[in-house]
């Protein structure tokens, strides 16, 4: 079965600093991985989306690496703003699945 | 377009009844997943329709259900409500176009209490 973990589960980091977030699947047989933003008590919100065959995805700040044979994803994220503390979420969408399943997030908060 | 819908936002309801939510996708997207989200859980698969069928199903009791209508609207309904139940449910869509994997959108979810 599928387990994705993200490494820490919380970070605060000083506005304007960059920062990284890691995320680790188990199982290699993905289509895609994506990266999603979550504010309390809200919905999610996709950042990027990588398929299985790219390395990278690129949007604004954020930068998201896929490495799909050791099962890594990280999520870089440039010259932090207090609008960015959020918990993030990453999700791998298995082959011949329909579902995404889900990491267990990491908590971002970045102070002014 | 107008984003993914979901109707009621909160709920309160007490062991044993039972709900109902509802679900509205994307303009033009068939297929519409749901998930619970809860503290010590996590975020977890409930069950995906498309074009009105279910096509996958996660690893919940049976008195969670669900389906979809010719429109895409999803609902999904829990009978003998349990105090476990008590989660942010989340529906996303998709388009669906070239066999699985395209990016699903969320809408804000319905936060369920049981009391």
């Amino acid at each position: 079965k599928q387990e994705v973990t993200q490494i820490p589960a919380a970070l605060s980091v000083p506005e304007g600093e960059n920062l990284v977030l890691n995320c680790s699947f188990t199982d290699s047989a993905i289509y895609n991985l994506q990266w999603f933003r979550q504010d309390p008590g809200k919905g999610l919100t996709s950042l990027l989306l990588i398929q299985s065959s790219q390395r990278e995805q690129t949007s604004g700040r954020l930068n998201a690496s896929l490495d799909k044979s050791s099962g890594r994803s990280t999520l870089y994220i440039a010259a932090s703003q207090p609008g960015d503390s959020a918990t993030y979420l990453c999700a791998v969408y298995e082959t011949g699945a329909n579902n995404l399943f889900f990491g267990t997030g990491t908590r971002l908060t970045v102070i002014p | 377009k107008a984003g993914v819908t979901q109707t009621p936002r909160y709920l309160i309801k007490t062991r044993g009844q039972q709900v109902t939510l509802s679900c509205s996708p994307i303009s033009g997207h068939r297929s519409v997943s749901w998930y619970q989200q809860t503290p010590g859980q996590g975020l977890q698969f409930l069950f995906e329709y498309f074009s009105e069928t279910q096509r996958n199903k996660g690893n919940f009791p049976g008195r969670f259900s669900g389906r979809q209508f010719s429109n895409s609207r999803s609902e999904m309904n829990v009978s003998t409500l349990e105090l476990g139940d008590s989660a942010l449910y989340l529906c996303a869509s998709s388009s669906h176009v070239y066999g699985g994997g395209e990016t699903q959108y969320f809408g804000p979810g319905t936060r369920l209490l049981v009391l």
